[in-house]
This record gives structure tokens, C-alpha cells and sequence, in this order.
């Protein structure tokens, strides 16, 4: 069954540094999202995007966050500067259609900020 | 803002017996309803959908029943297995976001 791959699984970086999480869709889809979930909480919408668009954005997405689909197949967000408390585990989710589809995710990049 | 809740946070059953997971949706004007599970150290998995044209959907071992009138949904599990423990989450969505709850816990035990 396809999937959505997210690489790496683990990311340490140093407070202030910039940082690329990657995700690789499932290939017939159109929609791509990212979604975070800091340890303990509820998982939160950052962006959805289309058609190499921004289509939504959270409050969360601010200007310290950028999203990209580099080439036909991955699809990225970079944090520039990163904070503490940008700590979470980021979910790349993945689908064909927007509305009355599911939303398919990967397993996530655990990011950890020193 | 609109509020995602669950009836209960934590959910304990026995393996073999069957789960019930409900969940109260806020907006009226929802037509697409969404079940994820959310295992330890993973991403939410898709179990099953249903449209506001129907008001029961069945899959493997799950079952998906939808009462418009007042606003719930419930997810009920066929012969709960241990692999069935995790967070189960019924997002609602707007625009192309979906809004999480904190989900209920299951535990299956054995």
C-alpha cells in the first residue's frame, strides 16, 4: 500500500539554526500538508499546499517557516531560525483530493532543538 | 473556535470484546466525517470515512455510525486486539485543515 515517507525520523539542531524536514507524498496526490504535534498535545495544522501554492496556513506557520515541492516527487518545510520551542514531531500528510478525502500521513520527524 | 470533543478520554476493554469510541462533532454543516488511530511513536492512520449522505459505514472489523441530529459519530471496533491500542481521533475539518481533539486512549487488554 502507498505511503508518505518522511525523512529523517530524528532531527538535533541547535537552537537558531535552520532546519529541512522532507516528505515524500504518495504519488498520485495533489494535496500536501503538515501538521505538528509538541509532546502531550494535540496535533496541529501549520499549511496545506497545491498546485505549488500555499492553499491554507495556521496562525502557527509564521514567517520563520517556508514550504516547497522542490521537484516532482518531495515536498519540504524549513524552520529558518529555529527556537526551543519548535520542538514536536512534524506529520507530512498527503492527499488525492481536497475535502471528503482522507488525509494520509507519514510517521513523522521527530524534531528536538538544543 | 470550534470545539472537537470526546465523550471519554480513556478507554480500557478486554481483547476479544467489541470497542465503542464516540465523538461529538461541532459544526452542523460537516459533510465528511474521519477516523484516525494514533499509535506510540507514529503518525495517525486513516481507519475509515463516512459522507453525510449515509449514517452507518462498515469496514474490516470497524464500524462507523453517524447521527446528524445531534451531532455524533462513533467508531465501533469488532473483537478489540491488542494491536488496536492507541489514540483514536475523529478530526473535523474546514477548508483543507483538520482540527484535532486530544483523542481517546484505548487499551486493550489481554
Amino acid at each position: 500500500e502507498p505511503e508518505v515517507t518522511q525523512t529523517p525520523s530524528h532531527q538535533v539542531t541547535q537552537m537558531g539554526q535552520e532546519v529541512i524536514l522532507r516528505c515524500v507524498p504518495i504519488s498520485n496526490h495533489l494535496y500536501f500538508y503538515w501538521y505538528r504535534q509538541i509532546l502531550g498535545q494535540k496535533v496541529e495544522f501549520l499549511v496545506s499546499f497545491y498546485n505549488n501554492e500555499i492553499s491554507e496556513k495556521s496562525e502557527i506557520f509564521d514567517d520563520q517557516f517556508s514550504v516547497e515541492r522542490p521537484d516532482g516527487s518531495n515536498f519540504t518545510l524549513k524552520i529558518r531560525s529555529t527556537k526551543l520551542e519548535d520542538s514536536a514531531m512534524y506529520f507530512c500528510a498527503s492527499s488525492e483530493v481536497w475535502g471528503n478525502q482522507p488525509q494520509h500521513f507519514g510517521d513523522g520527524t521527530r524534531l528536538s532543538i538544543l | 473556535g470550534e470545539s472537537v470533543g470526546l465523550h471519554l478520554p480513556t478507554l480500557s476493554v478486554q481483547e476479544g470484546d467489541n470497542s465503542i469510541i464516540n465523538c461529538a462533532y461541532s459544526n452542523s454543516a460537516s459533510d465528511y466525517f474521519i477516523w484516525y488511530k494514533q499509535e506510540s511513536g507514529k503518525g495517525p492512520q486513516f481507519i475509515i470515512d463516512i459522507r453525510s449522505n449515509m449514517d452507518k459505514r462498515q469496514g474490516q472489523r470497524v464500524t462507523v455510525l453517524l447521527n446528524k441530529t445531534v451531532k455524533h459519530l462513533s467508531l465501533q471496533i469488532a473483537a478489540t486486539q491488542p494491536g488496536d491500542s492507541a489514540v483514536y481521533f475523529c478530526p473535523e475539518g474546514s477548508g483543507s485543515r483538520l482540527t484535532f481533539g486530544e483523542g481517546t486512549q484505548l487499551t486493550v487488554n489481554p
